[in-house]
C-alpha cells in the first residue's frame, strides 16, 4: 500500500507571509497531482509534475518533485487570503491505475 | 482542460431505497476512472477503481454488493448506493484518467443525503 504523508495538516497565516505544504513517501510515483478544494466542490487541479527533480511555477505557488519522485513540496509566496483552501497531493503509481491521496493541508490566510 | 462531470450534484433519497450517482467524461476517453468518499474536513478516502469494460477493483473494507459500479463505456462510470443508510450519507467524487497520461481529473462531487 502506497502512503503519502502531507503536513502540515492545518496553516493559519498572515496575508503576506511564505508557507511551504510538503508530501512525502516511501515509494516511487510515476507523477504527483496537487490539488485545491473548496468545500462542497471537488478537487480542482493544480499543476502535475513528473520528472525527478522538476520544479513547475503557477504565479505565486512552486512545485517541486523530490529527485526519487518519493516527496513533492508547494510553496507559497505571499499568501492572499484567496488562497485559502484544502491543499491535496495525491501519487499516481506506476501502473497508472492507483492515486494515492496526502491526508490534505488546510489553509487559512488571515487579512 | 479535460472536464469530468457528476450527476446529480445532490441527492436525498430514503433509507432502503438505492441511488445511482453519473460520472462523465465529457471531451476525452477515461480507461480508468476512480470513485472517492470524502467526510467533512478530511481527505479523499479512495473506494475502488474502474475500468472499462471490467470489474471494478475494490479498496479493503469497501462492500462491492452495497455500491455497484459499472464502467460501461469509456466515457461514463456509474456508482449505484444499493439499500442505502443514514451512514451512506457524504460526499461522493469521482476522478478520471486521461489515457495513459499522468493526470487525473476530478468531477464536482455529488452530495447523498440518506434519510
Amino acid at each position: 500500500t502506497q502512503l503519502l504523508e502531507q503536513s502540515p495538516q492545518f496553516l493559519s497565516i498572515q496575508e503576506g507571509e511564505n508557507l511551504t505544504v510538503y508530501c512525502n513517501s516511501s515509494s516511487v510515483f510515476s507523477s504527483l497531482q496537487w490539488y485545491r478544494q473548496e468545500p462542497g466542490e471537488g478537487p480542482v487541479l493544480l499543476v502535475t509534475v513528473v520528472t525527478g527533480g522538476e520544479v513547475k511555477k503557477l504565479k505565486r505557488l512552486t512545485f517541486q518533485f523530490g529527485d526519487a519522485r518519493k516527496d513533492s513540496s508547494l510553496h507559497i509566496t505571499a499568501a492572499q487570503p484567496g488562497d485559502t483552501g484544502l491543499y491535496l497531493c495525491a501519487g499516481l503509481n506506476n501502473a497508472g491505475n492507483m492515486l494515492t491521496f496526502g491526508g490534505g493541508t488546510r489553509l487559512m490566510v488571515k487579512p | 482542460g479535460a472536464v469530468v462531470s457528476q450527476h446529480p450534484s445532490r441527492v436525498i433519497c430514503k433509507s432502503g431505497t438505492s441511488v445511482k450517482i453519473e460520472c462523465r467524461s465529457l471531451d476525452f476517453q477515461a480507461t480508468t476512472m476512480f470513485w472517492y468518499r470524502q467526510f467533512p474536513k478530511q481527505s479523499l478516502m479512495l473506494m475502488a477503481t474502474s475500468n472499462e469494460g471490467s470489474k471494478a477493483t475494490y479498496e479493503q473494507g469497501v462492500e462491492k454488493d452495497k455500491f455497484l459500479i459499472n464502467h460501461a463505456s469509456l466515457t461514463l462510470s456509474t456508482l449505484t448506493v444499493t439499500s442505502a443508510h443514514p451512514e451512506d450519507s457524504s460526499f461522493y467524487i469521482c476522478s478520471a484518467r486521461l489515457g495513459n497520461e499522468n493526470t487525473i481529473y476530478f468531477g464536482e462531487g455529488s452530495w447523498l443525503t440518506v434519510v
